[in-house]
């Protein structure tokens, strides 16, 4: 199996606030999870990539102060954005891989996704 | 270039018609490669998987891969108005020493009945 569960599902929230976003993978344990960010109409782009144990590796352009990541055991990963701003308003959404069979060409698992609104 | 190309629609086809969707992608030492179906608001949800080149199928939808061209295709038989949605093209490539997957834009499908 490869269940992977995000939550709050949506979220309102003023400028300036911090929320946080956790991931857990159900029935399988991820040493690896992935965050992505979706503007309508627009591909997934990653964020940047959880670590279980270690520091998170963020693309190119993303702040890593402003989103920070947590994965402090093999099912939980958390995205805190902080100071939000209604630039940050967006589609969040987790993954995470079952590496059992064909390791890291497995297929990504998404969780449901976090709509952030920032007023 | 683009890493992962589509075209991003939309793709109209009649109900019960074959759909076929396209995409390219740039890095060629790439293993893995992926179909989601994306509906509107919600997340992505895995489609197919494919590894190998020629065909793939599982049930109404055949991925088709050829390495040598860059090229993978989704095939979706007897197409239904619920198939009507966002297909994003993934590919597990190899970026900056380490694997990440890179999606194409998406190509929007509409199903009409």
């Amino acid at each position: 199996g490869a269940v992977v569960s995000q939550h709050p599902s949506r979220v309102i929230c003023k400028s300036g606030t911090s929320v946080k976003i956790e991931c857990r993978s159900l029935d399988f344990q991820a040493t690896t999870m992935f965050w992505y960010r979706q503007f309508p109409k627009k591909s997934l782009m990653l964020m940047a990539t959880s670590n279980e144990g270690s520091k998170a590796t963020y693309e190119q352009g993303v702040e890593k102060d402003k989103f920070l990541i947590n994965h402090a055991s093999l099912t939980l990963s958390t995205l805190t954005v902080t100071s939000a701003h209604p630039e940050d308003s967006s589609f969040y959404i987790c993954s995470a891989k079952n590496l059992q069979g064909v390791g890291y060409n497995s297929p990504l698992h998404f969780g449901n996704g976090t709509r952030l609104t920032v007023t | 270039q683009k890493e992962v190309e589509q075209n991003s629609g939309p793709l109209s086809v009649p109900e019960g018609a074959i759909a076929s969707l396209n995409c390219t992608y740039s890095d060629r030492g790439s293993q893995s490669f992926f179909w989601y179906r994306q509906y509107s608001g919600k997340s992505p949800e895995l489609i197919m998987f494919i590894y190998s080149n020629g065909d793939k199928e599982d049930g109404r939808f055949t991925a088709q891969l050829n390495k040598a061209s860059q090229y993978v295709s989704l095939l979706i038989r007897d197409s239904q108005p619920s198939d009507s949605a966002t297909y994003l093209c993934a590919v597990n490539m190899n970026s900056g020493g380490y694997q990440k997957v890179t999606f194409g834009i998406g190509t929007k499908l509409q199903v009409i009945p």
